[in-house]
């Protein structure tokens, strides 16, 4: 079935870099997400890979795609105050194009 | 400016009661969805439709119903047989994009509290 995992805590200082990671089962996924939620907020697409690329970067962030392995991740690099919010790795399913989504990480940036 | 709306932001029902969530897009778009979120546990998803009077039940939709009579509403009714109903719901719509991926927006989300 499908299914996404990730950490749920990463504690970082601000400056430094900060490594979300997600796993997922589907090895037919085409498209997978990294989406950021502030606190009581709906989600805020972050960045997307097609599942024919290994590594797609945007400005601060930095996303590794290992089709062997399944795993996804996400680098902000020098990560600030504002970074602080829940992550959420996601896959698109089969079925209506629902996405899947992971646990979510909480991200905590310490001045 | 389009987006997706969800009304109320906080909503407090009774045990036994129903309550309907409102979720309002402008973006034109076909698809939309209902997520429930609880802590540590993700988005899972509740409902989904594709097109005006077509809807599908998603993983969770037990206690749930939908309805999709026009293409820019999709209000979720939690009824009473949702036993634990407490939880914060988003809304989403979703969109064609170039090279066959999809576009998701979402809404601000209800916190639904049973008192």
């Amino acid at each position: 079935g499908e299914d996404v995992e990730q950490s749920l805590f990463l504690s970082v200082r601000e400056g430094d870099s900060s490594v979300i990671n997600c796993t997922y089962t589907d090895s037919s996924s085409t498209y997978l997400y990294w989406y950021k939620q502030e606190p009581g907020a709906g989600l805020q697409l972050l960045t997307y890979i097609f599942s024919n690329m290994d590594m797609k970067q945007d400005q601060r962030l930095t996303v590794l795609l290992n089709k062997k392995d399944k795993h996804l991740s996400l680098r902000i690099a020098d990560t600030q105050t504002g970074d602080s919010a829940i992550y959420f790795c996601a896959e698109r399913g089969g079925q209506g194009g629902k996405l899947i989504f992971g646990q979510g990480t909480e991200l905590s940036v310490k001045p | 400016d389009g987006g997706i709306t969800q009304s109320p932001k906080y909503l407090f029902r009774k045990e036994g009661q129903n309550v309907t969530l409102s979720c309002e897009q402008n973006l034109n778009h076909d698809a939309m969805y209902w997520y429930r979120q609880d802590p540590g546990q993700g988005l899972r998803l509740i409902y989904y439709s594709q097109i005006v009077n077509d809807f599908q039940k998603g993983d969770i939709a037990e206690g749930y119903s939908v309805s999709r009579e026009k293409k820019e509403s999709f209000p979720l009714t939690v009824t009473s047989a949702q036993k634990n109903p407490t939880a914060f719901y988003l809304c989403a719509s979703r969109r064609w994009m170039d090279g066959g991926n999809y576009g998701y927006t979402f809404g601000s989300g209800t916190r639904l509290t049973v008192v």
